[in-house]
């Protein structure tokens, strides 16, 4: 089945300090999905990518889609205490619009003041 | 709105027991989702409902039964409760399928003993 790998698992940053997280498909993606959790809470959507090479900013996070829809990115630019929390890609298999959402490991981002 | 709420937040349960974990959603959404989650796992799909009175099974279905017997309730059960099944349970719904958005549900903590 499809698998979505992604990377690091676990990410310290100093606050200020840059971060990204990479998620990567075993397949080609119909879409790709962001979500973050803080701490005891529950997912939140960020953003959805859908075209190849497709990049998307909010404020200091920018999200790329790889050309071939396979992988994908999120950058963060100066990390601040308030993106502490997990990432999460998921990615829907491509070739329909019906493929399950299939999510990644996380990134467990802590960011130290 | 009250989105998606799940009941109750925690439980503690004996090996062997039963229960039934709820969710209810306000958005007309018609797909819902239960996923579980553990550390180092990400969020993995057990069951899922493309509309009232569907169900189908997800990628870790094993030991859980699920009904959607109205639109806005997915239920999730556990015939007999095994320490395997001490996890993170999320319930989440979208609007039209699998592209779009999630919105989780609070969570609910469940231990089996």
């Amino acid at each position: 089945g499809q698998q979505v790998m992604q990377i690091p698992q676990y990410q310290h940053v100093q606050e200020g300090e840059d971060f990204t997280t990479y998620c990567n498909s075993s397949t080609t993606l119909s879409n790709i999905q962001w979500y973050k959790q803080r701490p005891g809470g529950h997912p939140v959507f960020l953003i959805q990518l859908v075209k190849s090479g497709e990049v998307k900013k909010q404020k200091r996070l920018t999200f790329q889609f790889g050309e071939a829809k396979k992988n994908s990115s999120l950058h963060i630019t100066a990390t601040q205490t308030i993106d502490v929390g997990t990432y999460f890609c998921a990615g829907q298999a491509g070739g329909t619009s019906y493929g399950k959402l299939t999510f990644g490991q996380g990134t467990i981002l802590t960011v130290h003041p | 709105n009250a989105g998606v709420t799940q009941t109750p937040k925690f439980r503690v349960l004996k090996t062997g027991q039963s229960m039934t974990l709820l969710c209810a959603q306000d958005m007309n959404h018609e797909y819902m989702y239960w996923y579980r989650q553990d550390p180092g796992m990400g969020l993995r799909l057990i069951h899922y409902s493309v509309g009232e009175g569907t169900t189908a099974k997800g990628e870790v279905p094993d030991g859980y039964n699920v009904s959607r017997l109205k639109k806005q309730n997915f239920l999730l059960g556990l015939e007999s409760a095994a320490p395997s099944q001490t996890s993170v349970y999320f319930c989440a719904s979208s609007y039209g399928g699998w592209v779009q958005p999630q919105h989780f549900g609070d969570g609910t903590r469940l231990s089996i003993l």
